[in-house]
């Protein structure tokens, strides 16, 4: 069956260090995988999309990977701040499809 | 504010009440896309439409769901006899012609069953 795995745990950092999280998916054929920010009851926000021909994207603090032989993707925001604490979701798109899948998502908490 | 806007943002109802939820995208986007987030899940894909034509539906769409998009604008999500189980937030996203991977996403409606 298809899945995309996120660490349910929530991760803790200390302002200014790196926050790196993981996304690992299994039977997809993904076009692109897309990293989005959600806060306590709102909607989902786009933050970056990296194709599967692409292997790192940057915008400002934030960095992607997507390894499609790993079927992995790393996220990771530098220089964290308390404004950074939210949920990261992870979402895929298969060739041909329209829908987004998304993963569970991860919560980050910037501890100042 | 231009971004994508959903009525009402919350709706409390009994079981077997009908209820509907109403998607505003940003202008000019064609296509719209219909969520459903419960807690400590990602949003599930539900229905998408290309302008007015609905062109995708998901399985967890059951024959108690029903979305239009009358004249490709706006779009509405109906649920007819509500259970319990229909608790969660309806998300609706919406992309534009020149960019169709990113989707604009909605604050959601929340939707309680009692």
């Amino acid at each position: 069956s298809q899945k995309i795995e996120q660490n349910s745990e929530a991760l803790n950092i200390q302002e200014g260090k790196t926050a790196t999280l993981t996304c690992n998916y299994t039977n997809y054929s993904p076009a692109y995988l897309q990293w989005y920010r959600q806060d306590p009851g709102r909607g989902p926000v786009f933050l970056l999309l990296i194709r599967e021909n692409e292997k790192e994207k940057r915008k400002e603090r934030l960095k992607v990977t997507f390894d499609t032989t790993l079927k992995q993707s790393l996220f990771h925001i530098t220089a964290s701040q308390p404004a950074d604490s939210a949920t990261y979701l992870c979402a895929l798109t298969n060739y041909g499809n329209n829908r987004l899948a998304f993963g569970k998502g991860n919560q980050v908490v910037v501890i100042p | 504010d231009t971004g994508v806007s959903q009525n009402p943002r919350h709706k409390i109802t009994k079981r077997g009440q009908n209820v509907t939820f109403r998607c505003d995208p940003i202008s000019e986007h064609n296509r719209l896309y219909w969520y459903r987030q419960t807690l400590g899940q990602g949003p599930e894909f539900l229905t998408y439409f290309q302008n007015e034509a609905q062109l995708e539906k998901s399985r967890l769409l059951s024959d108690r769901f029903s979305a239009e998009r009358p004249k490709g604008s706006f779009s509405t999500l109906e649920i007819q006899r509500t259970e319990q189980g229909d608790s969660a937030m309806y998300l609706c996203a919406s992309s534009p012609p020149g960019d169709r991977d990113t989707q604009y996403f909605g604050p959601g409606t929340r939707l309680t069953v009692l």
